[in-house]
């Protein structure tokens, strides 16, 4: 499976923007890429997907690279409710493709 | 409406003990997974449903480690002669179409703590 690569953890500020990393240099073509968030005590939730191009939804952006190395996961305006663990993960269109490969993520701190 | 629930939320046993862990799916969904989460760990697949049959059980740790899901809906997670390693959160999770499908959205439940004393 290709690997995905994060920082260990990022602060910010309520109400200001965040830019979440995502390193994939062995993505393939057919892999897409998602990001979840696991808030404490409680399962992973689904954030947002895409393949090649830039994504909005009502959570967040994903900013695609245009080689597809690396990606972006941007909060708009971090509220103290966004702090969790946050995963960048490839899914292929394979036979292991039911299957998530999760890092450690990265911990999102708000300070008020 | 109803998401995916998993029961018991904690779960405390011995050393040596048998424990089975369930976990009820969105209605209608027809992929179920189990992954299992230590602390401050990413979660670690375990194995994948495609209705009754497991599509893929390659991240069970070993043959102590067993689930079925004989209805296509209802999974359960067993787990024989409990060790102290084995002490972690089961999640579970589910989604609606073709297992595999790499744009597929996958819901988690809340996760199962186990603690093997």
């Amino acid at each position: 499976d290709a690997k995905t690569t994060q920082p260990n953890s990022m602060e910010s500020n309520e109400e200001e923007p965040v830019h979440l990393p995502c390193n994939h240099s062995t993505i393939s073509g057919t892999d897409y890429i998602h990001w979840y968030r696991q808030l404490p005590s409680q399962g992973p939730e689904y954030v947002i997907h895409g393949l090649t191009s830039n994504v909005n939804n009502r959570m967040a952006s994903l900013a695609i690279a245009e080689d597809r190395k690396s990606s972006t996961l941007i909060l708009h305006r971090a509220t103290l409710r966004d702090a969790a663990v946050y995963y960048c993960i490839l899914r292929a269109y394979n036979t292991n493709a039911g299957k998530s490969t999760f890092g450690d993520g990265t911990t999102l701190t708000v300070k008020p | 409406g109803a998401g995916v629930s998993q029961t018991p939320s904690n779960k405390v046993t011995e050393k040596g003990k048998y424990v089975e862990l369930r976990c009820d799916p969105i209605s209608g969904h027809t992929a179920l997974y189990w992954y299992r989460q230590s602390l401050g760990q990413g979660p670690e697949f375990l194995i994948y449903f495609q209705g009754t049959g497991a599509a893929d059980d390659s991240g069970l740790p070993n043959d102590r480690f067993f689930a079925v899901r004989p209805e296509g809906s209802v999974s359960t997670l067993k787990i024989q002669r409990t060790e102290r390693g084995d002490s972690a959160v089961y999640l579970c999770a589910s989604s609606s179409g073709l297992a595999g499908g790499p744009s597929e959205t996958q819901y988690f439940g809340p996760g199962t703590r186990l603690l093997v004393l």
